[in-house]
């Protein structure tokens, strides 16, 4: 059964606008939480986290939500360019033991 | 500095064949996870090293796979008598496990693929 859930398979954005992704997981014991971008035929590449003890952690055009009540977290990244265009995966995992990824969201942000 | 690197890049082997993918993880990383994302689909988590814990191999799909690692380095997994259904891009990732960070780095994957 699926633990961390990425519902859009994908996204188009036009470029200045706001790309937001979402991550819902089901279980209440993860605690650091993690995305991911990829491009095609390379591995995925860490963007930013967030632990359990904040609800929100920004890194430039980048920033995580958290809403632990809700299961639910997601990226914002603004403005969007064209070189976000990739597949993003969110990640959950408890005390950094075993992660669970999402199917990933793949992002067109349209020049 | 060196990331995580991974060999072959690429495998074409029959059905039926032993295969092993390898795996160097940054150095100094004390943690290594193997991954394996199938056509359309998330990463699905495979085994996971930690130090010199037991690995926790709860992902591995059959006793057809297995890893070790050696030296607290390097990685092997390697999957016998392969079907078609493990053609797949094979990650590997590690990660230093410092203080709350638990951010991993990948390597660029082995595609596999059994005709």
């Amino acid at each position: 059964d699926q633990q961390v859930k990425q519902n859009s398979p994908s996204l188009s954005v036009q470029e200045g606008r706001i790309s937001i992704l979402n991550c819902d997981y089901t279980n209440s014991m993860f605690d650091y939480f993690l995305w991911y971008k990829k491009y095609p035929a390379e591995g995925p590449t860490f963007l930013i986290s967030i632990s359990s003890i904040k609800d929100k952690n920004e890194d430039g055009r980048f920033t995580v939500f958290l809403n632990k009540s809700a299961k639910h977290l997601s990226l914002h990244i603004v403005p969007s360019q064209p070189g976000d265009s990739a597949v993003y995966f969110c990640a959950a995992s408890e005390a950094g033991n075993q992660f669970y990824f999402g199917t990933g969201t793949s992002l067109t942000v349209i020049p | 500095g060196a990331g995580v690197s991974q060999s072959p890049s690429n495998k074409v082997t029959e059905k039926g064949k032993d295969v092993e993918l390898r795996c160097d993880p940054i150095s100094g990383h004390t943690a290594l996870y193997w991954y394996r994302q199938s056509l359309g689909q998330g990463l699905e988590f495979l085994i996971y090293f930690q130090g010199n814990s037991a690995p926790d191999k709860s992902g591995l799909p059959s006793d057809r796979f297995s890893a070790e690692r050696t030296g607290g380095s390097v990685s092997t997994l390697t999957i016998q008598r392969t079907q078609q259904e493990d053609s797949a891009v094979y990650l590997c990732a590690s990660s230093a496990r410092t203080g709350v960070s638990y951010e991993q780095y990948f390597g660029p994957g082995t595609r596999l693929t059994v005709t």
